[in-house]
């Protein structure tokens, strides 16, 4: 079934430990995005993807790192996690960048002590 | 911020009643999404309005858009206890990097 898949569904580590999240999408969809949500500020875009190889900030990007060899995949990588990186994480996928629906997977809980 | 803003933040209802949620946004727009969140999980995707259209209805969902007042409605006719969930409108802002921007989202509760 085509769909969008993220890994793990929870994860716990510790300040200052590097960790990576990872999405991958079977529509063979051009942009990919990565928001986190929290409580009182909704969904917030940390970066996006156009086409592999190409990737832009978003609304919160410090703290992030991204990158896209294969279209089907997203991965997003904290290189020093802190607790203010505590969230949940969704990957989307879409046509377009805003102009076509954006396809979400199921989040990444994402705790850092 | 250019984050649309839902309007109310929550609302209870009991099954069968209609559930009215409003979204105002800032600047001009191409389009207005809405998208509904189940608990534990992803945004789903429900309609989509283009800046030129004024409503559009999929099963009993019924969206409008009045650009005039840059604001938005998500009705839902006929409400069931499985329409519980956070409701949210994204807004696709005219600009050449434009991205699909989400508000902080309505949670609607359908009492049985």
């Amino acid at each position: 079934d085509a769909g969008i898949t993220q890994s793990p569904r929870y994860k716990i580590t510790e300040t200052g430990r590097q960790v990576t999240l990872m999405c991958h999408q079977t529509w063979s969809h051009s942009y990919m995005f990565w928001y986190r949500q929290d409580l009182g500020h909704g969904l917030r875009l940390i970066y996006y993807s156009a086409a592999a190889d190409i990737t832009d900030k978003g609304e919160v990007p410090d703290g992030y790192v991204v990158s896209r060899s294969k279209t089907e995949n997203f991965p997003l990588t904290l290189e020093s996690a802190t607790r203010s990186q505590t969230s949940v994480y969704f990957c989307a996928s879409s046509e377009d960048r805003g102009r076509s629906p954006l396809h979400f997977g199921n989040g990444t809980r994402l705790t850092v002590t | 911020s250019q984050q649309g803003e839902e309007d109310p933040q929550a609302l209870s209802i009991q099954e069968g009643e209609n559930a009215t949620m409003n979204c105002s946004y800032k600047t001009s727009i191409n389009n207005l999404q809405w998208y509904r969140q189940n608990s534990g999980r992803g945004l789903v995707h429900l309609i989509l309005i283009r800046s030129n259209e004024r409503e559009k209805h999929s099963g009993r969902l019924r969206v409008t858009l009045d650009t005039s007042k840059k604001s938005s409605s998500l009705l839902i006719t006929a409400s069931r206890a499985a329409d519980t969930a956070s409701y949210f409108c994204a807004t696709d802002y005219t600009g050449a990097n434009s991205k699909l921007t989400f508000g902080k989202g309505i949670t609607l509760s359908v009492r049985p």
